[in-house]
């Protein structure tokens, strides 16, 4: 298994530009979440999906939009950036069993952005 | 809300020293405690877990109880190697009816020196 993998690993945006951040994962998760990495705040959650075509608002959802197609993927897609999103990006997944046992997330390498 | 309140750093140390990284924790009920690490350039790990009251997580020399009754999951280890230098994560996760959530912590960098 691959586990939960994010690309790219790095990207340079301009204010203003739109782009998407992958995400997929292959163990059949069905809770997938999108955090995002700020310097002395931890990580924030910006969306999450627990199920294909199911997705929600987490903490800081403004700016960002998520849809979830299929299990494997969910991706995060940026409309317009600003220099406020710049930030490093993390997918996560978890089977609802681990969730009902409490148990944690597993996550991708994350997504260094910087918007200029 | 929930939150987690965890040391800030960065916590400079040498090797086989005593490292101590405490965390407190805010919760309506009584969630899961989860130690992540981030090694540099890396995305983040889970470190070790405890469940319940008074349970040990404990892996690679890392020790941490969750003690219910001062909100504590405090993470310790005997003796540091430079391969441990990293950013430490405390978290919780609540198991609600709307769906869970897992909060994090700010945390905390540690530097080991040779």
């Amino acid at each position: 298994n691959a586990g939960v993998t994010q690309t790219p690993k790095f990207q340079v945006l301009k204010t203003g530009q739109s782009m998407t951040l992958q995400c997929a994962q292959d163990m059949n998760h069905e809770y997938m979440s999108w955090y995002r990495q700020d310097p002395g705040m931890g990580l924030r959650l910006i969306h999450y999906s627990v199920g294909a075509g199911i997705t929600d608002q987490g903490e800081v959802p403004n700016g960002y939009n998520v849809s979830r197609s299929t299990t494997e993927d969910f991706p995060l897609r940026l409309l317009s950036a600003a220099p406020s999103q710049t930030s490093v990006y993390f997918c996560a997944s978890s089977s609802k069993g681990d969730r009902a046992r409490g148990e944690t997330q597993y996550f991708g390498p994350g997504t260094r952005l910087l918007v200029l | 809300g929930d939150s987690v309140t965890q040391m800030e750093g960065p916590v400079t140390l040498s090797e086989e020293a005593f490292l101590t990284i405490n965390c407190t924790y805010t919760a309506t009920g009584y969630p899961s405690l989860f130690w992540y690490v981030q090694y540099p350039g890396e995305g983040l790990q889970l470190l070790l877990k405890a469940t319940k009251a008074d349970d040990k997580g404990s892996n690679k020399g890392f020790e941490a109880t969750y003690r219910k009754e001062t909100t504590s999951f405090h993470l310790e280890k005997g003796s540091v190697q430079v391969s441990d230098s990293a950013v430490y994560f405390c978290a919780l996760l609540m198991i609600k009816a709307a769906g869970n959530k897992l909060t994090f912590g700010g945390g905390t960098r540690v530097l080991v020196k040779p």
